[in-house]
């Protein structure tokens, strides 16, 4: 189970747009419609930002979105605020042997 | 309100076990998979080991197969994660997670707090 590839870090000042990729396979993200993004401040849990490459959970601000092209799913922020400041990962279905794999994590700073 | 509640972790001795406990609340338990993931001190998150809503499917990532299992009790609405032969490397917070729908896709609406465990002698 090889994880997903995302940068290590990202920055942006407040109000601009950041993007954090992440890069799979045709086994993981390319093979199904299951990738979520997950937003963890220190010490917290993670929480669920993004599901099925594209889709908000409710109580998400609109300022978060996904998208896919082939191998490469990708979050983006928009707007950035103060509270954004955390490490993101993605995740995707793997199939029922492997089941799930994550991303390294990004951790975003706001300038 | 859906709620996730660890417990178990602790110090353990390399080759020894650990069994770690999820309480949850606020949904019907029988309905959803669940799974644990775990985040090295540090390091990121790790998917572990998951389960299916009635408990007849079960997925291990390939650092703990044969070493841990993964079990649930429908009419208590707890999931336990038993931990044998324990290594350093199992050194983690391991987290309780919910499936968003009862298909299991690593997909993780509802994440419990956290209960650290660590090896070592």
């Amino acid at each position: 189970q090889s994880a997903l590839t995302q940068p290590p870090s990202a920055s942006g000042s407040p109000g601009q747009s950041v993007t954090i990729s992440c890069t799979g396979t045709s086994s993981d993200v390319d093979g199904y419609n299951y990738v979520s993004w997950y937003q963890q401040h220190p010490g917290k849990a993670p929480k669920l930002m993004i599901y099925e490459v594209s889709k908000r959970p409710s109580g998400v601000p609109d300022r978060f979105s996904g998208s896919q092209s082939g191998n490469t799913a990708s979050l983006t922020v928009s707007g950035l605020q103060a509270e954004d400041e955390a490490d993101y990962y993605c995740s995707s279905y793997a199939g029922n042997n492997n089941f799930g794999v994550f991303g390294g994590g990004t951790k975003l700073t706001v300038l | 309100e859906v709620q996730l509640l660890e417990s178990g972790g602790g110090l353990g001795q390399p080759g020894g076990s650990l069994r770690l406990s999820c309480a949850a609340s606020g949904f019907t338990f029988s309905n959803y998979g669940l799974s644990w993931v775990r985040q090295a001190p540090g390091k990121g998150l790790e998917w572990v080991s998951a389960i299916s809503g009635s408990g007849g499917s079960t997925y291990y990532a390939d650092s703990v197969k044969g070493r841990f299992t993964i079990s649930r009790d429908n009419s208590k609405n707890t999931l336990s994660l038993q931990m044998n032969s324990l290594r350093a490397e199992d050194t983690a917070i391991y987290y309780c997670a919910k499936e968003k729908w009862l298909l299991v896709t690593s997909t993780f609406d509802c994440w419990g707090q956290g209960t650290l465990v660590t090896v070592s002698s």
